[in-house]
């Protein structure tokens, strides 16, 4: 398909696991954004990357969560030593630089 | 700190009739600033957007919303509500210059046949 292709769109997991989650943007967007979003909450930003470099990466809430975006197409988020707390649905999007952005469907993180 | 308040949890309208889901901002100079529509278990759907110009900005589905700088507002609004209008609305910001996007906690439509 043409739109945000994020997987796997569900992943549970045991607390203190390491989880990675993938994001596929739409071909030619050179700006992607990680965002995550619990129940009852709007999008809480993570990072953005521009091209290959994560141009803000502010949101990561500690040094467990990492992205990188190596050929500036598909990007990865990494969560280390998962805890009960980083359990949310964790979006991408990605931008044609017009400002608005074409979000994946998410990835629905559930840390037991 | 640039901030997006959406000050209703919830609005319920009855299918044809007008509806307003408010949204105020607190950002620095002159943001762009969003609408997008989440469905159930869907991601976040651009609806519209503002970048300068005419306050009354145009979108999908028929919405449209209204710019008001010295209210610092951007209020969706629709003529006529339809049931499948029923879903989760987030209004967002971005400074100019920058390319953080913050949004809303979201505001649940319930448009009632």
């Amino acid at each position: 398909g043409a739109g945000v292709s994020q997987t796997p769109s569900n992943k549970v997991t045991e607390k203190g696991k390491y989880v990675e989650l993938r994001c596929d943007p739409i071909s030619g967007h050179t700006a992607l954004y990680w965002y995550r979003q619990s129940l009852g909450q709007g999008p809480e930003f993570l990072i953005y990357f521009q091209g290959t470099g994560a141009a803000d990466d502010s949101g990561l809430p500690n040094d467990r969560f990492f992205a990188v975006r190596p050929e500036g197409s598909v990007s990865t988020l990494k969560i280390q030593r998962t805890e009960r707390g980083d359990s949310a649905v964790y979006l991408c999007a990605s931008s044609p630089e017009t400002g608005e952005l074409f979000f994946g469907e998410g990835s629905r993180l559930t840390v037991l | 700190a640039q901030s997006v308040a959406q000050p209703e949890d919830q609005v319920n309208v009855a299918e044809g009739n007008p509806l307003t889901v408010k949204c105020t901002y607190s950002v620095s100079g002159n943001p762009y600033l969003f609408w997008y529509v989440q469905y159930p278990n869907r991601g976040l759907q651009f609806l519209l957007k503002y970048i300068t110009g005419d306050n009354l900005v145009k979108g999908s589905y028929g919405f449209e919303a209204e710019f008001n700088k010295s209210q610092t507002s951007f209020h969706l609004k629709k003529p006529s509500a339809l049931v499948s209008d029923s879903a989760l609305y987030f209004c967002a910001a971005l400074k100019r210059g920058y390319q953080k996007v913050t949004f809303g906690t979201g505001t649940k439509l319930q448009v009632i046949p």
